[in-house]
């Protein structure tokens, strides 16, 4: 069954530096999706993607942030320089169409420390 | 802000029990309400989605209904099994916010006893 699968599982860094995450969707769909826990929180939106571009995004998604879909398969999520506070699990999803009904997929999250 | 809150936050039961736990959403400008299953080190399972008041839904043993004019959801689980020990998360899909953001409650740990 097709899945979402994300790299690293776990990233350890200093602060100020720079992460990239990455995310492989479901070949087949459209819509990009970056969202966050942090420890002891609810899981919270940050930012869709769809046709190349930024679809919407919340007030946690400031100018440290950016997406990138830099080939047919691959998203990113970039923190130019990390925060204790980006401390947190980052999950990508993937859904076919931008509908409410649609189910949107997640994949297993990348665990993030920022030191 | 929109507010979904999911009770009981944890609970601790023996398999073969059945349990339930709400969802709780704001019960204006309704779209949607996914519900999901997440086990640690795994990616959150969809289990459904929800759109229509009165909808029930069903899969194996675990089912889920929909009052959007109250706004609340219930899941229910029939004859707890040890590997349905898992966080239970909800989601709301709200009108007027585009592109796939979903609210999330805060979910409810089920623990399940051999």
């Amino acid at each position: 069954e097709p899945e979402v699968t994300q790299t690293p599982s776990h990233q350890v860094t200093q602060m100020g530096q720079e992460v990239i995450l990455r995310c492989v969707p479901i070949s087949n769909h459209l819509y990009f999706y970056w969202y966050r826990q942090i420890l002891g929180q609810k899981v919270e939106f940050l930012v869709s993607f769809y046709n190349n571009e930024i679809s919407e995004k919340s007030e946690i998604f400031d100018d440290q942030f950016s997406v990138e879909r830099p080939d047919g398969s691959n998203f990113t999520l970039k923190i130019r320089s990390t925060k204790l506070e980006d401390s947190a699990m980052y999950f990508c999803a993937s859904s076919d169409t931008g509908d409410s009904r649609e189910t949107q997929y997640f994949g297993p999250g990348t665990r993030l420390l920022v030191l | 802000i929109l507010n979904v809150e999911q009770s009981p936050q944890s609970l601790h039961v023996q398999e073969g029990d059945s349990t339930n736990f709400t969802c709780s959403f704001p019960s204006s400008n309704f779209y949607a309400l996914h519900w999901y299953r997440w086990e640690t080190a795994k990616s959150p399972e969809a289990l459904f989605v929800m759109t229509l008041n009165g909808d029930e839904k069903k899969k194996g043993r675990i089912s889920a209904t929909l009052n959007t004019k109250e706004g609340y959801s219930y899941l229910y689980i029939k004859g707890s099994q040890p590997e349905d020990s898992a966080t239970y998360l909800c989601a709301f899909w709200a009108g007027g916010t585009s592109y796939g953001k979903l609210t999330f409650g805060q979910g409810t740990i089920l623990t399940v006893h051999p």
